[in-house]
């Protein structure tokens, strides 16, 4: 059975840039789950997708938004970026309220 | 506020020389504790799911338990391949199933 797939796996914009990342969830997964790892920072939850519609947000700026499809993939946009939003974004996949599986990463390199 | 504790951060064992990683939380209620295991520049790997007080899993060489008040993860004659940050991370009950994960421990076996 295929993992959590996230593309692209390497991400290089300039401050001020638009960045859109992309998830795949495991498949019979409705829920989509969007964290940021920061250097030196642990996992700080974004965003919460389940069947289509955004379920909660972390303490994030709105210029962190993103979607849900019919498929259940997910994409993750970033307005507006800045320095500090360098970081490894996750998705993980679950079939809500059970464990969660994580993809590879998007490292997002903002300079 | 909900909190994660891990310590060590870091931790060298010798190959073979048994230890345990802490992993002490705050929560208004917990609907789960979760055990991941992250290599460098990968997504984290989900090991154990911990529902309440008293339970225990077991794989391979891992053994997670469960208090009130902290989990841990007990490793038995580790292998250098068991090298990895190992992420604790808990589920309040009707925090939208969102993780609040510590910050880590990062283990080193050595051959």
């Amino acid at each position: 059975e295929a993992g959590v797939t996230q593309s692209p796996t390497h991400l290089i914009k300039t401050r001020g840039q638009q960045a859109t990342l992309r998830c795949s969830p495991i498949s019979g997964h409705t829920s989509v789950y969007w964290y940021q790892q920061a250097l030196g920072l642990g996992l700080q939850f974004l965003l919460w997708y389940d069947e289509g519609e955004e379920r909660n947000r972390g303490n994030f700026p709105p210029r962190f938004s993103g979607r849900q499809f019919p498929n259940y993939s997910s994409e993750l946009n970033v307005n507006a970026l800045e320095l500090e939003d360098s970081a490894l974004y996750l998705c993980a996949s679950s079939l809500a309220g059970y464990e969660q599986y994580f993809g590879p990463g998007t490292r997002l390199t903002v300079t | 506020e909900d909190q994660v504790t891990q310590s060590p951060e870091a931790l060298r064992l010798q190959e073979g020389e048994s230890s345990s990683l802490n992993c002490s939380y705050t929560v208004s209620g917990l609907r789960g504790l979760f055990w991941y295991r992250q290599d460098p520049g990968k997504g984290p790997e989900f090991l154990f799911t911990l529902y309440s007080a008293g339970e225990e899993k077991e794989k391979e060489r891992l053994k997670a338990t469960l208090t009130k008040k902290e989990s841990f993860l007990h490793i038995t004659a580790p292998k250098p391949e068991d090298s990895a940050t190992y992420l604790c991370a808990v589920q309040a009950v009707g925090s939208s199933y969102k993780l609040i994960f510590g910050s880590g421990t990062r283990l080193l076996v050595r051959p």
